[in-house]
């Protein structure tokens, strides 16, 4: 099983439309949690850290349930610069290191 | 502020060769980590320095090596290329939890 499974994708949504991606992760000792973009070809940017309480900023909203060892993104309102591949990430202890563990992510176009 | 800068953006190399890759985190940031990613698959673990010491390791072989400066700068090694190491190489900067990745370099190996 791997340790951070996503949706597969792609995900084509025209713009306006709402759309969710869902993550799991195996590990309970997880300890943080993020959503990462990634467009072509260039590096993943750090889009939102996910809490616990669930937390939003602006047009995105990302949900935590650790009891469930879920992770979900919700976008409102998709805009054509949204396409990009979604990256769930879980940062886990590791002995002394902090690792990221990312999901292999979930392709989302937005078409005009 | 600068974020993490990497060097070179694209290198070429042939099997059995070395290669060494460069980082510079986020002023202030004392952490480094390496990161390998191939085509469709999210990045992958490779060191995490912090403070020149060496705190995490990920699944890859011995020909792949790191160290951390006084500077906070870092390098990645890889010895005896084979065509499998072809991939992008990204470095991230923490200060606490939240990592953010430099531009990457892309290595081809031939």
């Amino acid at each position: 099983r791997k340790e951070v499974e996503q949706d597969p994708g792609p995900f084509n949504v025209p713009e306006g439309a709402t759309v969710a991606f869902n993550c799991t992760y195996s590990n309970s000792a997880s300890q943080s949690f993020f959503w990462y973009r990634q467009d072509c070809r260039k590096e993943p940017k750090l889009l939102m850290s996910v809490y616990s309480s669930g937390n939003e900023d602006g047009r995105f909203t990302a949900q935590l349930n650790r009891a469930s060892q879920y992770i979900s993104l919700l976008i409102r309102d998709s805009k054509l610069s949204d396409s990009a591949t979604y990256l769930c990430v879980v940062n886990e202890r590791k002995g002394s290191a902090r690792q990221l563990t990312f999901g292999s992510g979930t392709q989302l176009t937005v078409l005009p | 502020d600068a974020g993490v800068t990497q060097s070179p953006t694209h290198l070429i190399k042939t099997r059995g060769q070395h290669v060494t890759l460069r980082c510079s985190p986020i002023s202030g940031h004392k952490s480094v980590s390496w990161y390998q990613q191939v085509l469709g698959q999210g990045p992958q673990f490779i060191f995490q320095y912090y403070e020149k010491e060496e705190r995490g390791r990920g699944n890859f072989p011995d020909r792949f090596s790191a160290r951390q400066f006084p500077n906070y700068s870092s390098e990645l090694n890889v010895n005896a290329l084979l065509l499998g190491d072809s991939a992008l190489y990204l470095c991230a900067s923490s200060f606490y939890d939240e990592q953010y990745f430099g531009p990457g370099t892309r290595l081809t190996v031939t």
